[in-house]
């Protein structure tokens, strides 16, 4: 079957940095993403990869190693409006996207 | 800015209610979806769609069906409302299709109970 993996939950202080990872088993890969959702409201796009390697964008950065089925997202500079969940997801063979159940991020002042 | 506009936030119907759920894109995006979202659960699709008048089951169709007569509407029909269906029901749509940029916008999603 396919599955994605994240933790649950994360506390992280402000202005620190904090790693949220992924692991992934899927049929077929065709990129994977990070989406940020707030209590409440719609999740809002952050990033997509589809080589291995880091992508940053900002205080922001999402690492992918394929060949692991591994991806994390990187968020530096901590600031209390990063508290939110993280949605990791993966594009499949038939470019239907696998979602996990998401990392709630708890920033402390 | 774009936008994904979910007519209702918080529903609450009966068990056996005919409920609707609308969704409403204004970025003549052809690609349109809406999921469920439960608490320690990925977010599961129900419906989605390609194109005008077109619809695919997704992972959890039963129980569930869809309208999607012009390009920007989407509409999610619960033909009778079960307590199993309380959830939060989030639209999205998309530009691409069949590419791995595929790029979701989301609604702000619509919170039903079912009592």
């Amino acid at each position: 079957g396919q599955n994605i993996d994240q933790p649950t939950e994360m506390t992280a202080t402000e202005g620190a940095i904090v790693q949220i990872n992924c692991t992934y088993q899927t049929s077929g890969f065709n990129g994977l993403f990070w989406y940020q959702q707030h209590a409440g409201e719609a999740p809002t796009f952050l990033s997509y990869n589809v080589l291995d390697g880091l992508e940053e964008k900002g205080r922001f950065s999402s690492f992918l190693s394929r060949s692991k089925g591994y991806s994390y997202l990187l968020l530096k500079e901590l600031q209390m409006k990063d508290s939110a969940s993280y949605l990791c997801a993966v594009m499949d063979s038939n470019y239907q996207l696998i979602w996990g159940a998401g990392t709630k991020l708890i920033i402390k002042p | 800015d774009v936008k994904v506009t979910q007519s209702s936030r918080y529903l609450v119907k009966r068990t056996g209610e005919k409920v609707f759920l609308e969704c409403v894109q204004d970025m003549d995006h052809e690609n349109m979806f809406w999921y469920r979202q439960d608490p320690g659960l990925g977010l599961r699709l129900i419906y989605f769609s390609y194109d005008v008048k077109m619809k695919e089951k997704g992972d959890i169709p039963e129980g569930y069906s869809v309208s999607r007569e012009k390009k920007e509407r989407f509409s999610l029909i619960l033909e009778s409302a079960s307590t199993n269906q309380t959830s939060m029901y989030l639209c999205a749509s998309s530009l691409l299709r069949d590419s791995g940029a595929n790029v979701l916008t989301f609604g702000a999603g619509s919170r039903l109970t079912v009592l």
